[in-house]
């Protein structure tokens, strides 16, 4: 099955800064890539997500990249806000069952 | 507009007994699903359901049995707790209006001693 694998699991910036999750995944045949954001105590939720026919989508100050020869995809955060600290997860999967979610990075924005 | 729902939210067994979990939503989606969330290892699905009448295993079943009873609930079954199964389970349900984006209830908190 597919194995999808998250890094860094801890990553911290000055408010203002830039922020890079990157994920790598196993199995050529996912087609769809989703990333969630989750607050503490609090249930997940999509930020963004792009499909196996689209290399880059940007939604206001996230963008996710995704190449698929090297089977990896990354979510960036430009201007991050303290706001924006939480737990991010990736996912990948065929279609939108059997999803596999990456073990999370812990993003801490600094002010 | 609900969304997803969840019941309980807190649960405590003892090693051995039984319970069901409950997840209901509210916006025709076709497609439920049932996630553990342990720390450090991200959200792992348990059984999903593309459709009504249908379910499928995911990553981790064993020691769990799902009912889709309708359209709009889930059911999660353990037969006999037991203290790996402490978790956050998270209910989630997806539908083509909402193209593949899944849509999380708020979680039970189960604690097996």
């Amino acid at each position: 099955g597919e194995n999808v694998e998250q890094h860094p699991s801890t990553l911290s910036v000055q408010e203002g800064d830039s922020a890079v999750i990157k994920c790598t995944y196993s199995d050529s045949a996912s087609n769809y890539f989703p990333w969630y954001k989750q607050e503490l105590g609090k249930r997940p939720q999509l930020i963004i997500d792009i499909r196996s026919n689209v290399g880059e989508k940007k939604d206001q100050r996230i963008a996710v990249t995704l190449n698929k020869t090297a089977k990896h995809f990354s979510l960036h955060i430009t201007e991050t806000q303290p706001e924006d600290s939480a737990v991010y997860f990736c996912a990948a999967s065929i279609g939108n069952n059997d999803m596999r979610f990456g073990a999370g990075t812990r993003l801490t924005v600094k002010p | 507009n609900a969304g997803v729902t969840q019941t309980p939210k807190f649960q405590v067994l003892k090693t051995g007994q039984s319970m069901t979990l409950q997840c209901a939503q509210d916006m025709n989606h076709n497609s439920m699903y049932w996630y553990r969330q342990d720390p450090g290892m991200g959200l792992r699905l348990i059984y999903y359901s593309a459709s009504e009448g249908t379910t499928d295993k995911g990553e981790v079943p064993n020691g769990y049995n799902v009912s889709r009873l309708n359209k709009r609930e889930f059911s999660l079954r353990l037969e006999s707790a037991a203290p790996s199964q402490t978790s956050v389970y998270f209910c989630a349900s997806s539908g083509l209006a909402s193209g593949d984006e899944q849509f999380f209830g708020p979680g039970t908190r189960l604690t097996v001693l």
